[in-house]
């Protein structure tokens, strides 16, 4: 069985501040792990995604995530915050034969000016 | 190119009826997942077609049921509401060969 564990579920920062969101994994098979993104009143909106391959990947808006195997961590981060990334952030996992995602409790990113 | 779509935005039903949410995948893509996202938490697989049959689902009784079309669109279909039922249902869908999930907007239903 998968499951995701997203360690903060509020982080708050300033403005062109550097953030880190926490993710961690666990999983018996191959995995693939995403990042989401939601505003309020909206669907989820992808950020990122790990398949295979370098284990450090970029998405949207400046974000990007590492995939490390041996501490099951796939951390998102930003060189530099706006007021516009305030949002509900979720981590994500799939499996290898098995499309349907797991999700993590997500974590509440409030940028401050 | 047009995104998930999902229809209606919001519904509100009285427990013990039963609602028919509809969703329009992205063009190209075979796969729809369903998800149950209650207020506060991460979203909670309901349940995946492909080809027009279920390929999986989670851990939600069987008054939760749905369809595929021959045109990938799909329902998700729930009888006899109950209040825990009051949630954001997400429709998302999957590229061809892939893995990865796109979602539509929700649908946020209200049961009283």
């Amino acid at each position: 069985a998968q499951s995701v564990t997203q360690l903060d579920s509020q982080v708050p920062v300033f403005e062109e501040a550097p953030v880190e969101l926490r993710c961690n994994y666990s999983s018996s098979v191959s995995v693939y792990l995403f990042w989401y993104v939601q505003y309020p009143n909206q669907g989820l909106q992808l950020l990122l995604k790990y398949l295979s391959g370098s284990t450090l990947v970029k998405g949207i808006n400046g974000f990007e995530a590492e995939f490390n195997k041996s501490q099951t961590s796939f951390h998102l981060r930003k060189p530099s915050v706006h007021i516009s990334d305030t949002a509900e952030y979720f981590c994500a996992s799939g499996a290898e034969g098995r499309r349907a995602l797991t999700f993590g409790s997500g974590t509440r990113l409030q940028v401050q000016p | 190119e047009t995104g998930v779509t999902q229809s209606p935005t919001h519904l509100i039903k009285t427990r013990g009826q039963q609602v028919t949410l509809r969703c329009s995948s992205q063009s190209g893509h075979n796969t729809v997942s369903w998800y149950q996202q209650a207020l506060g938490q991460g979203p909670q697989f309901i349940f995946q077609y492909y080809r027009e049959e279920e390929n999986g689902r989670g851990n939600f009784p069987p008054r939760f049921s749905g369809l595929q079309f021959p045109n990938y669109s799909s329902e998700l279909n729930v009888n006899a509401l109950e209040l825990d039922d009051s949630a954001l249902y997400l429709c998302a869908s999957t590229p061809k060969n892939s893995y990865e999930q796109y979602f539509g907007p929700g649908t946020r239903l209200t049961v009283t």
